[in-house]
């Protein structure tokens, strides 16, 4: 399996509390991703990296913010929490679009 | 932009008979076509992928078919047993893209 580490796997807060998550490649992969996975909405891409300092917006990027200061970490902030976020986010590393991506475990979030 | 349809979003299958899950894309440029395959609290992992210069790959008791003129691409798993219970996703990318286009799920149960 890919060399991914979301952290934390889960987490509960609350409502207008800053969060964020990290994911962890040890794969040297170009491309990171952040999805999130709510039920009937399959998964929903919130912001993708295409390298250090490189970053843009998913579908559902609003209310979210991301940081790759290092190859190997893709952080996912949410700033002011809100109960709509609560979700199952994942990330995902990739060579490039033409390659399979392969995913971390996922984060749990539940804001309360 | 770039679209996935997938069809049907659930799929109840005897044990031993065959499933079939569709999708349709919009981008005619779209040259690769990953199937992940996702179980319940787990992350989605690739299980076949196609690209545009074949017409069908099979691996085992999963198949997949591309039909490049009417943009669409079907996975096909014979033989089901109780373990291909899961929810399975199609997706879509063409080459210098940076994100895959994913479909909406698929929710395949297997009645014993």
């Amino acid at each position: 399996d890919a060399g991914i580490t979301q952290s934390p796997r889960h987490k509960v807060t609350e409502t207008g509390t800053p969060v964020t998550l990290r994911c962890h490649q040890t794969e040297n992969h170009r491309y990171m991703y952040w999805y999130r996975q709510d039920p009937g909405h399959g998964l929903r891409l919130i912001h993708y990296s295409y390298g250090v300092k490189d970053t843009d917006k998913g579908e559902v990027s609003d209310g979210y913010s991301v940081s790759r200061s290092k190859t190997e970490d893709f952080l996912l902030t949410l700033e002011s929490a809100t109960s709509s976020q609560t979700s199952v986010y994942f990330c995902a590393i990739g060579t490039d679009s033409n390659q399979p991506q392969h995913f971390g475990d996922g984060t749990r979030l539940s804001i309360l | 932009g770039e679209n996935v349809e997938q069809h049907p979003s659930t799929l109840s299958v005897q044990e031993g008979d065959s499933a079939v899950i569709k999708c349709t894309y919009s981008d005619s440029a779209s040259n690769y076509f990953p199937w992940y395959k996702q179980e319940l609290g787990k992350r989605p992992q690739l299980i076949i992928d196609i690209r545009s210069n074949v017409g069908e790959k099979k691996d085992q008791r999963i198949a997949v078919t591309l039909n490049k003129t009417a943009k669409h691409f079907s996975l096909h798993i014979t033989e089901t047993q109780p373990e291909d219970s899961a929810v399975y996703f199609c997706a879509a990318s063409r080459k210098g893209a940076s994100k895959i286009i994913f479909g909406s799920g698929t929710r395949l149960s297997i009645r014993p």
